[in-house]
């Protein structure tokens, strides 16, 4: 069985400035793909960034970039030049390719963006 | 394309009532998911659909939860005999594909009292 676990259940930041959050996970599975997911205060929970499993390159999206260590498994996620909207519960999420595309998510992060 | 649909966003019940949630996937999309999020938790696999068929069942799913989705399109979910552990947020989702990104719809938000 996989599991995933977020260390950090809240943190904050300053506007403009950079954070990082943290994912570990366990999985016997060598095919998978990670995720951070964002869910805003009453509203849905978005895509932020994903990554293959087999790429080794690490995964950006603008302001959005991973630190993808597979032997550590560990995933976290660099938050650069942080804005107030970039408040939210933050989700770290797995997936096998083998199981149908069902998500394994963390416990969450809140995240506050202070001014 | 509107996104998921969730209907009702909110729904407070008497314990041992039954509930009935509908979820409408973005079209076109064959796969259907939904979870369960208590608060301050992540959310949990309940089931998926692909087209009409349920592959897969949690084993939090108790036999008090049957979920459909009869001609491939829109699913519910029902609750029999509600229990007040039966409180979280229930979350559709839907993809086109097995290894594509999941779209979330706003969920519904279930009180058992």
């Amino acid at each position: 069985a996989q599991t995933v676990t977020q260390s950090q259940p809240e943190m904050s930041v300053q506007e403009a400035e950079t954070v990082t959050l943290s994912c570990t996970y366990d999985t016997s599975e060598n095919n998978y793909y990670l995720f951070w997911y964002k869910q805003p205060p009453s509203r849905q929970m978005i895509l932020v960034i994903r990554q293959e499993a087999y790429k080794q390159q690490n995964a950006t999206e603008n302001r959005f970039s991973v630190n993808f260590q597979k032997a550590a498994k560990s995933f976290s996620l660099k938050i650069s030049d942080s804005q107030l909207g970039d408040t939210a519960m933050y989700f770290c999420a797995f997936m096998a390719y083998n199981q149908g595309g069902k998500l394994i998510f963390g416990q969450g992060t809140e995240l506050s963006v202070k001014p | 394309d509107t996104g998921v649909s969730q209907d009702p966003r909110h729904k407070i019940t008497k314990r041992g009532q039954n509930v009935t949630f509908r979820c409408d996937p973005i079209s076109e999309h064959n796969r259907l998911y939904w979870y369960r999020q208590t608060l301050g938790q992540g959310p949990e696999f309940l089931t998926y659909f692909q087209n009409e068929a349920q592959l897969e069942k949690s084993r939090l799913l108790s036999d008090r939860f049957s979920a459909e989705r009869p001609k491939g399109s829109f699913s519910t979910l029902e609750i029999q005999r509600t229990e007040q552990g039966d409180s979280a947020m229930y979350l559709c989702a839907s993809s086109p594909t097995i290894l594509t990104e999941a779209f979330f719809g706003q969920g519904t938000r279930l009180t058992v009292v």
